[in-house]
């Protein structure tokens, strides 16, 4: 089973409507993000949290909310979505302790506003 | 200006041989991490190999080893005897270990083709 799991993995949705991904892991790690990748701009940080009582913004997180259910739990909301929020969102964990932080991501949601 | 910069948009292998992809960053904290992750048509990112700043040796995994060369801030990645399920985009990415969020600052990528 994956360490990293991302739910829907595909979803196509209408201009401002409410849709929430989500993410589950079993890695046990602390640390959890999300990205979204649009073409040619590789990856781009949302949010991510270092625990589950703390959650910071990333370079883009205007359109953007999130909530840290559980340890293994990291949930992203668009609240009303738009056209330009059509992109590739992944998941990542990461461990403080562990080879050097690194994040390993999910599968990916790919997601189109129309 | 672009902390890390993949200059080779695509590359073309034969199976069997080696390639190498190019990476450079740009960053003034002493303490830092590079990463390559692999990314397939299918679209997962799949994380290849990491190398710290103060790590003396390069560092390897299996056929892919990080050539990191720090007083000419690159780190590129070598990938030995091409197979075809080489064929993806690779990212560089680098975390600057002073700054707060812990995020990765990604290249734009090398689209890989490993040919027959």
């Amino acid at each position: 089973d994956a360490d990293v799991t991302q739910t829907p993995r595909n979803r196509i949705t209408k201009t401002e409507k409410r849709i929430m991904l989500e993410c589950s892991q079993t890695k046990g790690h602390d640390r959890m993000y999300w990205y979204r990748q649009d073409p040619g701009l590789g990856l781009r940080l949302i949010y991510y949290s270092f625990d589950v009582k703390d959650i910071n913004k990333g370079e883009i997180s205007d359109g953007y909310s999130v909530s840290r259910q559980a340890q293994a739990k990291f949930s992203l909301s668009l609240e009303s979505a738009i056209p330009n929020q059509t992109a590739l969102y992944f998941c990542a964990t990461s461990d403080l302790l562990s080879g050097g932080d690194t994040q390993y991501f999910g599968p990916g949601t790919r997601l189109t506003v129309l | 200006a672009q902390k890390i910069t993949q200059t080779q948009p695509g590359m073309f292998v034969q199976e069997k041989e080696a390639v190498t992809l190019d990476c450079t960053y740009d960053t003034s904290d002493p303490s830092y991490g590079l990463f390559w992750y692999k990314q397939p048509s299918s679209g997962e990112m799949i994380f290849l190999i990491y190398q710290g700043s103060y790590d003396q040796q390069n560092a390897t995994e299996g056929r892919y080893s990080l050539n990191f060369q720090k007083a000419r801030k690159s780190a590129n990645l070598v990938i030995s005897a091409s197979q075809l399920g080489d064929s993806a985009m690779y990212f560089c990415a680098m975390r600057e270990n002073g700054g707060a969020t812990n995020k990765l600052i990604f290249g734009t990528g090398t689209l890989l083709a490993v040919q027959p």
